[in-house]
């Protein structure tokens, strides 16, 4: 069973910093593009960054790009998404997804993990 | 980016009735498009991918329909479990994109 555990969200204050990690089991890892797709409340999923199997190819949102930094260690079956400068508008629930192909859709979701940017 | 309108934004139905979701894109995205279910609290949940290509698990009820702008998501007998919120998304560019979701609510 594909399994996905997000952690490190919490509250920050603008301009402030966050890692995200989330630990995947049930597949083989490294065969897989991995996302991250957050949530703000009342609203639709969006899309802030994918990373290939090996880590080669990385995309990000507009919205995120020079603030976020998406990587992996395939050794411990794990994504990260760095979050610095962030913003208000950045609160969200923040779901790590796996992608069935590279740039497609999310086949599986983790549970989510809260970041609350707020003063 | 590509925009995605899903109508109606809700949908108010009884256990039994079928139910029809409209997804429309702002350009053309082949059949780049996936279904997702998300009860509340919980993670969206893959339901169709290429336009109507059914996730394994999920039940025949659910179908989907479309190409180019235009697309549906249909339920055929509509059951207690399915009253959720439902989106379309797209994959046909990188920069992915959901449409604003479509609730449906008990009737």
């Amino acid at each position: 069973e594909v399994q996905l555990a997000e952690s490190g969200g919490g509250l920050v204050k603008p301009g402030g910093s966050l890692r995200l990690s989330c630990v995947a089991s049930g597949f083989t890892f490294g065969s897989h593009g991995m996302n991250w797709v957050r949530q703000a409340p009342g609203k639709a999923p969006e899309w802030v960054s994918s990373i290939s199997g090996s880590g080669t190819y990385i995309n990000y949102a507009d919205s995120v790009k020079g603030r976020f930094t998406i990587s992996r260690d395939n050794d411990e079956n794990s994504v990260y998404l760095q979050m610095n400068s962030l913003r208000d508008e950045d609160t969200a629930m923040y779901y790590c997804a796996r992608g069935r192909e590279w740039l497609a859709y999310f086949d599986n979701w983790g549970q989510g993990t809260l970041v609350t940017v707020s003063s | 980016d590509i925009q995605m309108t899903q109508s109606p934004s809700t949908l108010s139905a009884s256990v039994g009735d079928r139910v029809t979701i409209t997804c429309r894109a702002s350009q053309s995205i082949n059949s780049w498009l996936a279904w997702y279910q998300q009860r509340p609290g919980k993670a969206p949940k893959l339901l169709i991918y290429k336009a109507s290509t059914l996730e394994s698990g999920v039940p025949s009820r659910f179908s989907g329909s479309g190409s180019g702008t235009e697309f549906t998501l249909t339920i055929s007998s509509l059951q207690p479990d399915d009253f959720a919120t439902y989106y379309c998304q797209q994959y046909n560019i990188e920069s992915r994109t959901f449409g604003q979701g479509t609730k449906v609510e008990i009737k």
